[in-house]
């Protein structure tokens, strides 16, 4: 009964590290994604992949990569933190089709830069 | 490129019913959805309209205008603890799915 599970909860950066925050599913679902929330403001888009070695941007992508090995895992890569960084992250996965878009959401990644 | 517009806040009183509408253009289109996000938690799926019409789920439903680009959703006999962010989303062109700033609504006694 996972579904989808991000790591870590919480993380504290020092401007120009990096990191990687880990994203999985169970639910065999094709389409993956990585969105930001800033204090008060609505999800943004950062990159996007609907299968396994396909992975596009979002409305947001500078700063971050990402890969998509596998059907399950998407992970997010912050290649020099910057505070402008610091948000809450949140994993997501839905099925394939047209129809039925329910997207389900990880619990989240407060990232925070200094 | 995609955009959605919808109301920053929305106060209404308990048992009362309160609209949300969203305005949204799109290079394509595939459905809207409405999500629910309370303080400190991860977003929840409330409900999806890929056709023209109402959709109905409990005190929730949710209306789409394909034509007008529109769309709205409905939260009936209001209990506290639907205090919460309202987030409309449009699946577009790609299958990228792009969210509104949300709606704050906040349930008084």
């Amino acid at each position: 009964n996972a579904g989808v599970t991000q790591t870590p909860k919480f993380q504290v950066l020092k401007t120009g590290q990096s990191m990687t925050l880990q994203c999985a599913q169970d639910m065999n679902h094709e389409y993956m994604s990585w969105y930001r929330q800033d204090p008060g403001m609505g999800l943004r888009l950062i990159h996007y992949s609907v299968g396994a070695g396909i992975t596009d941007q979002g409305e947001v992508p500078n700063g971050y990569n990402v890969s998509r090995s596998t059907t399950e895992d998407f992970p997010l890569r912050l290649l020099s933190a910057a505070p402008s960084q610091t948000s809450v992250y949140f994993c997501a996965s839905s099925s394939a089709g047209a129809f039925g878009n329910t997207i389900y959401f990880g619990e989240g990644s407060w990232l925070t830069v200094v | 490129g995609q955009s959605l517009e919808q109301p920053s806040e929305v106060t209404a009183v308990e048992g009362a019913i309160v609209q949300i509408n969203c305005t949204y253009q799109t290079s394509g289109f595939y459905g809207l959805s409405w999500y629910q996000q309370h303080d400190g938690g991860a977003p929840t799926f409330l409900s999806y309209n890929a056709l023209d019409g109402l959709e109905e789920t409990g005190r929730f439903s949710s209306f789409l205008s394909r034509s007008d680009s529109y769309g709205y959703l409905l939260l009936q006999e209001l209990q506290m603890k639907d205090s919460a962010s309202y987030f409309c989303a449009v699946r577009g062109g790609g299958f990228k799915t792009i969210f509104g700033a949300g709606t704050r609504l906040f349930v008084k006694a």
